[in-house]
């Protein structure tokens, strides 16, 4: 158990719908990371958040967003879903910058 | 973006075999990680190393970032060891973690 956990498992919705996905980090981390994991594309990195502060973006659609709260726990939110969104969504967190990342369980996501 | 490259990209083992699995990359990079994804789909990470060598139980990692590779050995392999193991690595003006393709281990009683 690395710590890091993600509601819910799994999720299963139409295209065109919009969904949320949450992450906390490890105790004390305060970057979290949120990644996609799908056949075609392998292991992407999507976007980062740093105490509160949007740090990197990766191949992250514009029809997706994510925000970090106060008590440093994180939510993606997909919307406009198309089949091609469906994949393994994980959430990491670390420390700080360039430090060991923590994954949680991934969110898979089938949109049908 | 920065390239990753790991070799080779399946690799079957007989149980008690040593193996080595390589990543290169195409810049300088100040954070290497290796991963291993077990069969239920579970990242762990392994190994934060963006320099020299590192040992934990039966894994040790050793990177050579002025040659840009990462080289990571399981000795004495367990079928527990089996799943892929993926090496990422972050340029050195960058905050993003790009992963390679992956190497799948499969280790067989």
């Amino acid at each position: 158990d690395s710590g890091v956990t993600q509601t819910p498992k799994h999720l299963i919705t139409a295209t065109g719908q919009r969904v949320t996905l949450r992450c906390s980090p490890r105790s004390g981390d305060l970057s979290v990371y949120w990644y996609q994991q799908s056949l075609d594309q392998g292991l992407q990195f999507l976007i980062q958040y740093y105490n509160g502060e949007e740090r990197a973006k990766g191949n992250i659609l514009e029809r997706f967003s994510a925000q970090q709260f106060p008590d440093l726990h994180s939510e993606l939110n997909l919307s406009s879903l198309e089949l091609g969104d469906s994949a393994l969504y994980f959430c990491a967190s670390s420390v700080g910058d360039r430090q060991a990342q923590y994954f949680g369980p991934g969110t898979r996501l089938t949109v049908t | 973006g920065i390239q990753v490259e790991q070799s080779p990209p399946d690799l079957i083992l007989q149980e008690g075999a040593n193996s080595t699995l390589r990543c290169n990359f195409s810049d300088s990079v100040n954070n290497l990680q290796w991963f291993h994804q077990n069969p239920w789909g579970q990242l762990i990470n392994l190994f934060y190393i963006p320099s020299g060598t590192k040992q934990n139980g039966r894994l040790s990692a050793t990177t050579v970032a002025t040659e840009r590779y990462s080289l990571l050995y399981i000795s004495s392999s367990q079928t527990t060891d089996s799943g892929v193991y993926f090496c990422a690595v972050e340029r050195s003006n960058d905050y993003k973690l790009s992963f390679g393709a992956g190497t799948t281990v499969t280790v067989r009683a």
